[in-house]
């Protein structure tokens, strides 16, 4: 079982939805959650970051962490066109070494 | 504005002919990552610097080497690339005891 789970999609939906993005992970001592979104042929830039549990919103987006699942969310509402990119989640802990472990990314298509 | 910087964007290079990607960071960040990442899958993360003080992935084969001369650049040695180096090769930056990282956009490989 790898560390950080992320379906790779991709998701397509129409313009205007709400989007869900998620992934799972199995290391409880995470306990910082990020989203970076990477369009293609890019490098990833960091999106939404998310300290322990609780909801965090920021504009059309929403992370949300829930540590007792180890499972977080990304929404997106309002989708729109600019939004078709790779959003990939990444977790590290504290204390020690930050570097994050990246799930794998979840392709994302908005179509108007 | 502050950025991290990859050059070439775009590499060509034969089988077994040694390459050498470049990074250069304007954010005076102290640690920097190499990662590479390939198609629809998490970036891997091949070393990274705290300061002059290398970090090396246990399962980084010895084939990739790294040097940093001073903070603000970074360089990536391919020894002898074959055809299962072709990727995506991302620099990213960070500072002391941070779990965010800056990406630059990327340098992508292709091994002939």
């Amino acid at each position: 079982q790898k560390e950080v789970e992320q379906d790779p999609g991709p998701l397509s939906v129409p313009e205007g939805a709400i989007v869900s993005l998620n992934c799972t992970y199995s290391n409880s001592a995470f306990q910082y959650f990020m989203w970076y979104r990477q369009y293609s042929r890019k490098g990833p830039e960091l999106l939404m970051y998310t300290y322990s549990s609780g909801n965090k919103e920021d504009g059309r987006f929403t992370a949300q962490v829930d540590k007792s699942s180890k499972y977080i969310s990304l929404f997106i509402r309002d989708s729109q066109p600019s939004d078709s990119a790779t959003y990939l989640c990444a977790m590290s802990s504290s204390g020690g070494s930050y570097i994050p472990t990246f799930g794998r990314g979840t392709s994302l298509i908005v179509h108007p | 504005d502050a950025m991290v910087i990859q050059n070439p964007r775009y590499q060509v290079t034969q089988f077994g002919k040694p390459v050498t990607l470049s990074c250069s960071q304007t954010l005076n960040h102290n640690v920097m990552y190499w990662y590479q990442q390939k198609s629809s899958q998490a970036p891997k993360l091949l070393f990274h610097y705290y300061d002059k003080d290398f970090n090396n992935e246990a399962d980084t084969p010895d084939n990739f080497q790294s040097r940093r001369p001073n903070t603000s650049f970074c360089f990536l040695d391919i020894r002898s690339p074959g055809l299962g180096d072709a990727a995506m090769y991302l620099c990213a930056t960070s500072g002391d005891s941070s779990y965010e990282q800056y990406f630059g956009p990327g340098t992508r490989l292709t091994v002939t």
